[in-house]
């Protein structure tokens, strides 16, 4: 399989804290990108960024790219109890196939 | 208003029993595709489209055939539903090519199948 992994798989902070959450991947990628699954819905694009790109910000979201390490770093700054939501990074390959990690749960407790 | 509706969003059948997911965008998107979401599995994708007529597996095509005749529609096809199908059904398209774009997805269709 070419699934990408999240760690940690399951995240419980408070209000206010930061949140980081991790995603390895297996092969070479044109991008990679970050979506947030509210339980049972679908999935809501957040952040992509290139594979020449290694660091990118959106409002209180900061992604990090390693392509030398397989991996991408999602930080959430300042969580709200809003952000409860799994978060999946998915990589695009150059035949036009998306995998997507297995995802982490993100609790922000009030 | 941009979307991709999906229909039905929950169905519950029976094992043998064809059945058929629809998906249709609004956006004009060349990009259409199938996932499977299953607990500790993540989305697997299915099948994909790059435009009208062309279609491709990916990585859990078995059982399942789809269909690309207008641009707008993407359907999805269990000809014969197993138990082992029972699953969480997105259907997602993108502008141009998928490695370019950013997918959007529609709201699941949870299928159970007995």
């Amino acid at each position: 399989s070419q699934q990408g992994e999240e760690d940690p798989q399951a995240l419980s902070i408070q209000e206010g804290e930061n949140a980081t959450m991790n995603c390895s991947y297996k092969t070479s990628i044109n991008n990679l990108q970050w979506y947030r699954q509210n339980s049972g819905r679908g999935l809501v694009h957040l952040i992509l960024i290139r594979s020449n790109e290694r660091e990118k910000h959106s409002g209180r979201l900061r992604v990090t790219l390693d392509t030398s390490k397989k991996s991408s770093s999602l930080l959430i700054t300042a969580s709200r109890a809003a952000d409860t939501a799994s978060y999946f990074c998915a990589t695009a390959n150059t035949g036009n196939q998306f995998y997507f990690g297995t995802g982490t749960s993100l609790t922000v407790i009030p | 208003e941009a979307q991709v509706t999906q229909n039905p969003r929950y169905l519950i059948t029976v094992t043998g029993k064809k059945l058929t997911v629809t998906c249709s965008q609004n956006m004009n998107h060349e990009y259409m595709s199938w996932y499977r979401q299953d607990p500790g599995l993540g989305l697997r994708q299915i099948y994909y489209s790059m435009n009208v007529e062309v279609t491709d597996k990916g990585d859990v095509p078995e059982g399942y055939k789809v269909s690309r005749k207008e641009k707008r529609n993407f359907p999805l096809i269990l000809e014969s539903p197993s138990p082992n199908q029972t699953s969480l059904y997105f259907c997602a398209s993108s502008k141009r090519l998928a490695v370019t774009g950013e997918l959007f997805f529609g709201e699941g269709s949870r299928l159970t199948v007995l």
